[in-house]
Parts: C-alpha cells; structure tokens; sequence
C-alpha cells in the first residue's frame, strides 16, 4: 500500500530535549515535505527537499533541522524544543523528477502531535 | 492578509443536503487549485484539484474556480456523514511550487 509513514503519534517531551520525528514514503517520491497545522493557521511549511541531499527553508524555519541521506526518508529534528513547537506534524511527498514535482498531489502521513512543556 | 482564507466554520448540515464550501485567494499567479479532506486526527487526503478555471466534477463532489473574481468553490450534494471532516483549500502556482493552504472549513454532516 503506498504510504507515508511518521513515527511516533503523539510525544511528550520538555523543553531542551532533542528529537526526533521519522518520516518514510514507500512511493519512490523525489519531493518531502514537512508542515505543522495550529489552530487558525492552517497548514505552513517547515522544510522540503526536491532530491537526495537536497533541503530548502519553508516559511517557519526557525528551530527545526532536517536531512534527506535517503530518497525514501526525510525526518524532523528538534535540537532544542520549546513551547511555541508544540504543534500538529505532518510530513508529506510527490511525485516528480528534480524541480519538476507534482506538488498539486501530495500525500501526507497520519501526523504527529507535538507537545513541548 | 493570507494569501488563502476560508471560513472556519463549523458548519453543520443534515445528511442529504448540498453543501458549498468556499475559499479566497490573493495571488492572481495560482493556476492549480486543490481541495483536501482531512479526518480528526488524520492526515489531509487529495479530493480534488483543477488546473485554471472551471469545473470539475467526481462523483458527489464539485469543484468550481472563478479566477476573475479569485473565488474556489467545493460542492458536496447528497452530503453525508462521512463527509464530516475539515476541508483544505489550497492553492499553487506552478507544480514545482510551494503549496499555500487556508486553515480549513470543519463540516459536520447530521444523522
């Protein structure tokens, strides 16, 4: 079944401890995506990649990191989380080649809710 | 102002009736235009997208784009209440490009 998978769920975790959120496509995707989803604000974008060691800034950048070693997994990490981060996760991926993604057909993962105390 | 808005809702029907669901945008550069579905505690699913103005139609479902007056449009007839979920609006430029979503318009659709 094609899919994109996110671990863990749910995490609980306290200001200043790093994580880490894994994201997996099994669907042979060249473009992945992470976004967090706030009340009122809708779905904003974290970080992409369009390729295998390739990561670009999205609009709120600011305390995440990321890598893409593999085509199929980009996840999610948090050096130093605070409580502005808590947040609903979701990773997500399309089809393509290099900068010519299908980005009008993302696929995303079950997400992942955040809460930093 | 967000280059995306829709009305948050909720939005409460009776099973049956035909919903409409709306969305403004702001950047005239938009040429693709989506519609996700996303279930409590689910990630968004793809219902629909079109490419330019016009209408598409899948089932039950129509989506409808107005660029002249920057207006997207969902229609749900015979509503039901699997259709409760929220429903994204989203826009893009070019299919290489960043994805703008609005917050989501949450629908309960009554027994």
């Amino acid at each position: 079944e094609a899919q994109v998978t996110q671990n863990p769920r749910y995490l609980i975790t306290v200001t200043g401890k790093k994580l880490t959120v894994t994201c997996s496509q099994n669907m042979n995707h060249e473009y992945m995506s992470w976004y967090r989803q706030d009340p009122g604000l809708g779905l904003r974008q974290i970080y992409y990649s369009m390729n295998v060691e390739v990561t670009d800034k999205g609009d709120v950048p600011e305390g995440y990191k990321v890598s893409r070693k593999e085509k199929r997994n980009f996840p999610l990490i948090l050096e130093s989380p605070s409580p502005n981060q808590t947040s609903l996760y979701f990773c997500a991926s399309s089809g393509g080649q290099g900068r010519r993604a299908t980005n009008e057909k993302l696929f995303f993962g079950s997400g992942t809710q955040l809460s930093v105390l | 102002q967000k280059e995306v808005e829709q009305d948050p809702g909720p939005l409460s029907v009776p099973e049956g009736a035909i919903v409409s669901l709306n969305c403004t945008y702001s950047n005239s550069a938009f040429q693709y235009f989506m519609w996700y579905r996303q279930y409590s505690r689910k990630g968004p699913e793809l219902l629909m997208y079109t490419y330019s103005s016009g209408n598409k139609e899948d089932g039950r479902f129509t989506a409808q784009v107005d660029k002249s007056s920057k207006y997207i449009s969902l229609f749900i007839r015979d509503s039901q209440p699997s259709d409760s979920a929220t429903y994204l609006c989203a826009g893009l430029k070019t299919s290489y490009d960043k994805v703008i979503f609005g917050p989501g318009t949450s629908l309960s659709v009554i027994p």
